[in-house]
């Protein structure tokens, strides 16, 4: 079965940090770009960063970028999403999915892992 | 970044009925443009994407059109099921954004 599991979420104080993974089964995940989304409580879609198949290159959402790292390792089958200066506006269900070849399109989301930012 | 609107923001209708539902670029995105379905506490599926391209396994009763900058997602007969949010995504180009949702409910 194809799949994504994330892992990682929990509370955090603002100004700390936080490490997600995405675990990959049932597909190749060295063959696929892989991409961060999130959910704030109640709201819309925002897709935070992207990742090449081999790590090579990476684009961020200009709402995270210099405090977000979006990673993977290849041989572990994983993804993962470094957070640091966490605000109360980062706050949200955090998805990692898939990308369809060639394009920037997701066919495969894990369920969501819940981040609260909060003192 | 490009944005994202779609209309309307709710809408109530009945099963059997044909939705439209619409979304449109704040610049020409030719035809790179996704459609997702959402229901609560789930993550999105994917239904269409370049603009009209149903993905595999999504009923045909779901049908998208458009290119440039306005785009629909067409619902031929509603299903039980097909109560949800929706909402449009373009990949043309970085950052990738999406529609602020279409909530779909019953009347």
């Amino acid at each position: 079965e194809v799949q994504l599991v994330e892992s990682g979420g929990g509370l955090v104080q603002p100004g700390g940090s936080l490490r997600l993974s995405c675990a990959a089964s049932g597909f190749t995940f060295s063959s696929s770009w892989m991409s961060w989304v999130r959910q704030a409580p109640g709201k819309g879609l925002e897709w935070l960063a992207n990742i090449k198949l081999d790590g090579s290159e990476k684009y961020y959402v200009d709402s995270v970028k210099g405090r977000f790292t979006i990673s993977r390792d290849n041989a572990k089958n994983s993804l993962y999403l470094q957070m640091n200066s966490l605000r109360a506006e980062d706050t949200a269900v955090y998805y990692c999915a898939r990308s369809l070849p060639g394009k920037n399109v997701f066919d495969i989301w894990g369920q969501g892992t819940m981040v609260t930012v909060s003192s | 970044a490009i944005r994202m609107t779609q209309s309307p923001s709710s809408l109530s209708a009945s099963t059997g009925d044909r939705v439209t539902i619409t979304c449109r670029a704040s610049q020409g995105i030719n035809s790179y443009l996704a459609w997702y379905q959402q229901k609560p506490g789930k993550a999105p599926k994917l239904l269409i994407y370049a603009a009209s391209t149903l993905h595999s396994g999504v009923p045909s009763r779901f049908s998208g059109s458009g290119s440039g900058t306005d785009f629909t997602l067409t619902i031929s007969c509603l299903q039980s099921e097909d109560f949800a949010t929706y909402y449009c995504q373009q990949y043309y180009s970085y950052p990738i954004t999406y529609g602020q949702g279409t909530r779909l409910e019953i009347k």
